[in-house]
């Protein structure tokens, strides 16, 4: 089972700030299995990158995905007001799905 | 546009069978490729994949929770379900139902379900 590991555990960072939030696996996964999710308190998780760095439907583009192998990285270019979450990393792989233990972005 | 909605007992007693079910809706759930999906979330903490199931009826476990659950569709009611037997106060949480396969593209809101006496 390939294990997620996300890095930082918080991020306190101020409107306008670059965010860079890191996805390690634990074996390596296909860039096409990896997809990140955002998840405001009480809303269910939504979709932002797919396949490592495809925008979803609807997402804006100052967020944008990069990596592959063993290590990811989801990137929100200029930080609104609305981004503030909790940000999910989650590979594919072997008829197992897994996610990373989650990153917040609180406003510092 | 495809929506999904869980529904189920909220309240769920220690070895009991917790049971819900997602009913889809904007869209057929027996369409080739499709994956349909459970992942839970226990309160303040992260998100758990509990099983998936294919468009046509091939089923995946979480390894970890794959003796407990039991994961089914009905395709003449558009919907798919989900069994966790012998249940405890670790399995309450918000639990989600997704369309997916890579990723989960479309989720429910969520089913709070709390393992109480």
């Amino acid at each position: 089972e390939i294990v997620l590991t996300q890095s930082p555990g918080t991020l306190s960072l101020s409107p306008g700030e670059r965010v860079t939030l890191s996805c390690r696996a634990s074996q390596s996964v296909s860039s096409t299995y990896l997809a990140w999710y955002q998840q405001k308190p009480g809303q269910a998780p939504r979709l932002l990158i797919y396949g490592a760095s495809s925008r979803a439907t609807g997402i804006p583009d100052r967020f944008s995905g990069s990596g592959s192998g063993t290590d990811f990285t989801l990137t929100i270019s200029r930080l609104e007001p609305e981004d503030y979450a909790v940000y999910y990393c989650q590979q594919y792989g072997s008829s197992l799905w897994t996610f990373g233990q989650g990153t917040k972005v609180e406003f510092k | 546009q495809l929506q999904l909605q869980e529904s189920g007992p909220g309240l769920v007693k220690p070895s009991e069978t917790l049971s819900l079910t997602c009913t889809v809706s904007g869209g057929s759930i027996s369409i080739y490729s499709y994956y349909w999906g459970w992942i839970r979330q226990p309160p303040g903490k992260g998100l758990e994949w509990i099983g998936s199931i294919s468009y046509s009826g091939n089923t995946y476990y979480n390894p970890s929770l794959k003796s407990r659950v039991t994961i089914s569709v009905d395709t003449s009611k558009n919907q798919f379900s989900l069994k966790v037997s012998s249940v405890t106060a670790a399995d309450t949480a918000v639990y989600y139902c997704a369309r997916g396969w890579l990723r989960f593209d479309y989720w429910g809101q969520g089913s709070l379900v709390t393992v109480s006496s």
